[in-house]
């Protein structure tokens, strides 16, 4: 069975500062793709960004870049200049080809002024 | 577009009652399943649709029915509401379908659920 691990429940980061959020998995598979979504304070899931396994190079999206370690199963977010918009739930997730999404029981970042 | 749109945004039951919460999406997308969230567990999911007219179980299915008669629309129905069924619900959908299907999900904004 597929999991998702996400160990850091809370994390804090002052505005314009870098932090890195950590999740690893577990799967046999070997083509599968993993995702990090925001969960503001309006509940609403957003997509930050998406990482082909297949893909040697890491994704990023302005701000948002992963460090995708396919080996060691790990799947990291760095957030770059941090911003006050971006306090949220981060959740990592895991799919391949089932259908189903699979997500860690997410992190909590806080961006203080 | 809207998107993925969720009715209602709160909603409190009473043991026992029914109810449905509405989940519809206006692009077109094959795929929709409904997930619940609850504290230090992520989200889960409960079922899922690969087309209309098609419906599975996901992780956590028990006490909850779905149907798929439309591309667009995919309740979620609770029968006989417990207490251990409070939880924020989720409505997604993705473009693709099928096995090999890894299109990027798009969430509603969810529905908060007490079950007294």
């Amino acid at each position: 069975a597929q999991t998702v691990t996400q160990s850091q429940p809370e994390m804090s980061v002052q505005e314009a500062e870098t932090v890195t959020l950590s999740c690893t998995y577990d799967t046999s598979e070997n083509n599968y793709y993993l995702f990090w979504y925001k969960q503001p304070p309006s509940r609403q899931m957003i997509l930050v960004i998406r990482q082909e396994a297949y893909k040697q190079q890491n994704a990023t999206e302005n701000r948002f870049s992963v460090n995708f370690q396919k080996a060691a199963k790990s799947f990291s977010l760095k957030i770059s200049d941090s911003q006050l918009g971006d306090t949220a739930m981060y959740f990592c997730a895991f799919l391949y080809n089932t259908d189903k999404l699979i997500f860690g029981t997410g992190t909590r970042l806080q961006v203080f002024p | 577009n809207a998107g993925v749109t969720q009715t209602p945004k709160f909603q409190v039951l009473k043991t026992g009652q029914s109810m449905t919460l509405q989940c519809a999406q206006d692009m077109n997308h094959e795929y929709m399943s409904w997930y619940r969230q609850d504290p230090g567990m992520g989200l889960r999911l409960i079922h899922y649709s690969v087309g209309a007219g098609i419906t599975d179980q996901g992780e956590v299915p028990n006490g909850y029915n779905v149907s798929r008669s439309t591309t667009e629309d995919f309740p979620l129905r609770l029968l006989s509401a417990a207490p251990s069924q409070t939880s924020v619900y989720f409505c997604a959908s993705s473009a693709g379908t099928g096995v090999g299907n890894t299109d990027t999900q798009y969430f509603g904004p969810g529905t908060r659920l007490t079950v007294l």
